[in-house]
């Protein structure tokens, strides 16, 4: 079955340092990737997306390239901020099989130090 | 535009007692889907609902069951609760394939 394997955590930084957040996934057929982001007390938040291989998704900083030959979508930013202090979910949807069921891997808590 | 909505936001039942908890998805969405996230862990998907039925479920028992309004508008029932049902319970809505909106989600104790 589907399955994402994010790099564990948690990661500290200190601000203004890049970011990696390693994730690689197992899919049948051409998954959709997806990272979201959940701050303390709040539900997941949508940060950026990718529906075919090569794709880049980008969004507040943040870009992920979906790159089929590794099956990998890791996620980078050049420059973090304190607020950029969450935990960070990989994430795959196989519309041609799963009819929109999304599989999450397990997180990485992200925390940046001014 | 609000978001998707979600109550209650905590929750404390008793062993064994039935709970429901309420979704409204966002404006313009029809498909809701339930989540159950165990602590220091990625949400694990129990169903999704569209057009009033269950299109596809995870690996949860019977217990676990679900009801889509009308109004797109959906509940999560649990019956027969316990202690491992404790957990963040988070709706969440679509419309395509464009990804998610979470609610913040419904923080279920089983004592």
């Amino acid at each position: 079955g589907d399955s994402v394997t994010q790099m564990e955590g948690p990661v500290t930084l200190s601000e203004e340092a890049f970011l990696t957040i390693n994730c690689t996934y197992t899919a049948t057929g051409y998954p959709s990737l997806f990272w979201y982001v959940q701050y303390p007390g709040e539900g997941l938040q949508l940060l950026l997306k990718a529906t075919k291989a090569d794709d880049k998704g980008s969004n507040k900083g943040f870009e992920a390239t979906y790159r089929k030959e590794t099956t990998s979508f890791h996620l980078e930013k050049g420059s973090v901020q304190v607020s950029d202090s969450a935990v960070y979910f990989c994430a795959l949807s196989s519309y041609n099989t799963n009819a929109g069921k999304s599989t999450f891997g397990d997180g990485t808590t992200l925390t940046v130090k001014p | 535009d609000a978001g998707v909505t979600q109550s209650p936001t905590h929750l404390i039942k008793t062993r064994g007692q039935q709970v429901t908890l309420r979704c409204s998805p966002k404006s313009g969405h029809d498909t809701v889907s339930w989540y159950q996230q165990a602590l220091g862990q990625g949400p694990q998907f129990i169903f999704q609902y569209y057009e009033e039925e269950e299109r596809q479920r995870g690996n949860f028992p019977d217990r676990f069951s679900g009801h889509q309004f009308p109004n797109y508008s959906s509940e999560l029932n649990v019956n027969a609760l316990l202690l491992g049902d404790s957990a963040l319970y988070l709706c969440a809505s679509s419309e395509g394939s464009g990804g998610y909106t979470f609610g913040s989600g419904t923080r279920l104790t089983v004592v």
